[in-house]
């Protein structure tokens, strides 16, 4: 049972360039989450999708886009790499209900830097 | 946005010393969470909260759900080298609602 599991780990981008993060779960979870990294700023939410198809915005969506075209997976797209995009971007996902709240399980991170 | 305001940003404490770090909200929150994460590594849950007043343990950690719903705290007993990392407090809205992080609390432990 892998969890959560993000490709690259590591990438170096140059200004304007795109590129996708790859987010797989194999939980069957329903929730998956982007999350980016700051130092010293906790974790901020980009995109969430709570199943296949069904995609909204989180608190710093600009400059990125998913899609959810099935369970497993939820990449995310940087279409216009900008230096304000370098950091650490966290995949999740959770089984959450309309009841109660689950665990978000976090994949190892993908670390971006963009000169 | 809403912001967590999370304290002390940092500790450098001695092996076998307690650890207490807290997290503030200007709004109520009907879920806190706290998260560690190891270096190179996602955070990973270590107690949820989920009622004004809770009191709730694991293992050495021991975490409370302020009376006021805006404040949640989170002690370490004991505290041994493994527990070096990055402690986040995470509050929720309502269920299934999105989670709000604080900037994180780094803890060191000198043996």
């Amino acid at each position: 049972n892998a969890g959560v599991t993000q490709t690259p780990k590591f990438r170096i981008l140059k200004i304007g360039q795109s590129m996708t993060l790859q987010c797989t779960q194999d939980m069957n979870h329903n929730y998956m989450y982007w999350y980016r990294q700051d130092p010293g700023m906790g974790l901020k939410l980009i995109y969430y999708s709570v199943g296949a198809g069904i995609t909204d915005k989180g608190e710093v969506p600009n400059g990125y886009n998913v899609s959810r075209s099935t369970t497993e997976d939820f990449p995310l797209r940087l279409e216009l790499a900008a230096p304000s995009q370098t950091s650490v971007y966290f995949c999740a996902s959770s089984f959450s209900t309309r009841v109660g709240f689950e665990t978000q399980y976090f994949g190892p991170g993908t670390r971006l830097l963009v000169l | 946005g809403q912001q967590l305001n999370q304290s002390p940003q940092s500790m450098f404490i001695q092996e076998g010393e307690d650890v207490s770090m807290n997290c503030t909200s200007s709004s109520i929150f009907n879920t806190w969470l706290w998260y560690k994460q190891d270096p190179g590594e996602g955070p990973v849950l270590l107690i949820a909260l989920y009622k004004a007043g809770e009191l709730t343990s694991n293992g050495r950690l021991t975490a409370q759900f302020g009376i006021t719903r805006k404040d949640s705290f989170l002690n370490i007993s004991a505290s041994i080298p493994s527990d070096v990392g990055i402690y986040f407090c995470a509050g929720q809205l309502g269920y299934g609602n999105k989670l709000v992080f604080g900037a994180g609390t780094i803890l060191r432990v000198k043996s």
